[in-house]
């Protein structure tokens, strides 16, 4: 069982709809990640928290708005998205915002863009 | 742009076979080399964070060796069982953002 827990694990939404996306850790864990990926592709990095405060934005579109209301929970609100922001959405949390901090990853959101 | 290169891009071994894979990466800035394991629709495992040049870590059959003066990782199996199937990535830890490779998709064929 992961420890990071990821709903829904499909979407599918229209182009003009607004759905969230939701992330849940319960390890005490202080950073928490976005990742974008596509078939083939390594997971790409979109938002990083750290101490629930935005660290990272990696020039993603503002059409994906992510939320952190307290340490545990990760949103990321989706609003007139594109057909090629189909993509696998994970979730990871590590201890802290470093880079030798293995990240604790959830299964995945499948979102399929109309 | 960070280049975290993975090879070979996948491989089909017998089962009982001994395999290894390579992950190259920028030898500047670096923190830690990450490995993880990630099976169909399950989440990335972390197998192994190093940070030390000469590092070498094990886990059962899987053991992992890092060069950071040259840029390289090694991961190996040994024995390979049809359970070891997944994709394996190796990431770059720099001061605090991670990059992945592209992964070595491992089919282990009973």
């Amino acid at each position: 069982d992961t420890e990071v827990t990821q709903t829904p694990k499909h979407l599918v939404m229209g182009m003009t709809n607004k759905k969230s996306l939701k992330c849940e850790q319960h390890m005490g864990h202080r950073a928490m990640y976005w990742y974008k990926q596509k078939a083939k592709k390594p997971p790409e990095l979109m938002f990083v928290y750290s101490y629930e405060k935005l660290s990272i934005n990696e020039s993603v579109p503002s059409r994906f708005s992510p939320e952190c209301p307290n340490s545990s929970l990760l949103n990321l609100h989706l609003h007139a998205l594109q057909p090629e922001d189909s993509a696998l959405y994970l979730c990871a949390s590590s201890q802290d915002f470093a880079g030798y901090q293995p990240q604790h990853f959830g299964d995945g959101t499948r979102l399929s863009i109309l | 742009i960070l280049n975290v290169e993975q090879s070979p891009q996948s491989l089909h071994v017998q089962e009982g076979d001994s395999t290894n894979f390579t992950c190259s990466f920028p030898s500047s800035n670096f923190y830690a080399l990450h490995w993880y394991r990630w099976e169909t629709a399950k989440s990335p495992e972390a197998l192994f964070v190093m940070t030390l040049n000469g590092d070498e870590k094990k886990k059962g059959r899987i053991s992992a060796t890092l060069n950071t003066k040259e840029g390289y990782s090694y991961l190996y199996i040994k024995g390979s069982q049809p359970e070891d199937s997944a994709t394996y990535l190796c990431a770059f830890g720099g001061y605090q953002k991670v990059t992945f490779g592209t992964g070595t998709k491992l089919q282990v064929i009973p």
